[in-house]
């Protein structure tokens, strides 16, 4: 199994002000993929990040808001930028599973953000 | 379109008895489901899956789950409920997408409460 750690684990911010939020994995992976989870609501994917190439993002993300960074296999950021107190929720990298399925996907501890 | 349905926001079980949490899917295709549980500050654990095979599938801490191709339906099930097992649920979808890349598909969660 993937062990997944993610920077910070939480953090209050105020309006107009960026974050950004670090995952990191303890083995190298091709895909990784940023959630948000909204108060009360399931999880939505934002993009999907490959090594080398610039992220895919789902429809209702752009890049300017959520720029993510991939800088090599085992590593991920995504930037909440010019927040808003709609941005508050818990942002989650993901990795698949390789070995032996590779259907799954494994999830970090989240990153919960609360704009003031 | 492709989408997972959890009917119930809540459910509420005595300790001890069984429990059902239920889903349904629409997919195209051949569908991969997945059941999670999210502990409160906690991110997504794995409790199992089905891709192909029996239809009952079993997982981590004793639950289990029906595969029903007929029904579309993947309820999860415990023959005994724990206090500890009080979570928010989520069933998923692995769903194939234009381009041939494919993604989970998360329900909107379901909390499990269980009373002493």
């Amino acid at each position: 199994s993937a062990v997944i750690s993610q920077k910070p684990s939480r953090d209050i911010c105020q309006r107009g002000t960026s974050l950004t939020i670090q995952c990191q994995v303890d083995s190298q992976v091709t895909m990784m993929f940023w959630y948000r989870q909204q108060p009360g609501q399931s999880l939505t994917l934002i993009a999907t990040a490959n090594q080398g190439s610039e992220a895919t993002y789902e429809s209702g993300f752009v890049i300017d808001k959520f720029p993510i960074s991939r800088p090599n296999l085992t590593f991920s950021t995504l930037t909440v930028s010019n927040m808003s107190p709609e941005d508050s929720s818990i942002y989650l990298c993901s990795v698949p599973v390789l070995l032996p399925s590779p259907n799954e996907q494994f999830f970090g501890p989240g990153t919960r953000l609360t704009v003031l | 379109a492709q989408s997972v349905a959890q009917p119930e926001d809540q459910v509420n079980v005595a300790e001890g008895n069984p429990l059902t949490v239920k889903c349904t899917y629409s997919v195209s295709g051949n569908p991969y489901l997945f059941w999670y549980v999210q502990y409160p500050n906690r991110g997504l654990q794995f409790l199992l899956k089905y891709i192909t095979g029996d239809n009952l599938v079993k997982g981590s801490y004793g639950f289990e789950a029906e595969f029903n191709k007929s029904q579309t339906s993947f309820h999860l099930k415990k023959p005994s409920a724990l206090v500890s097992d009080s979570a928010l649920y989520f069933c998923a979808v692995r769903a194939l997408f234009t381009g041939g890349y494919n993604k989970l598909i998360f329900g909107a969660g379901t909390r499990l409460a269980v009373h002493p």
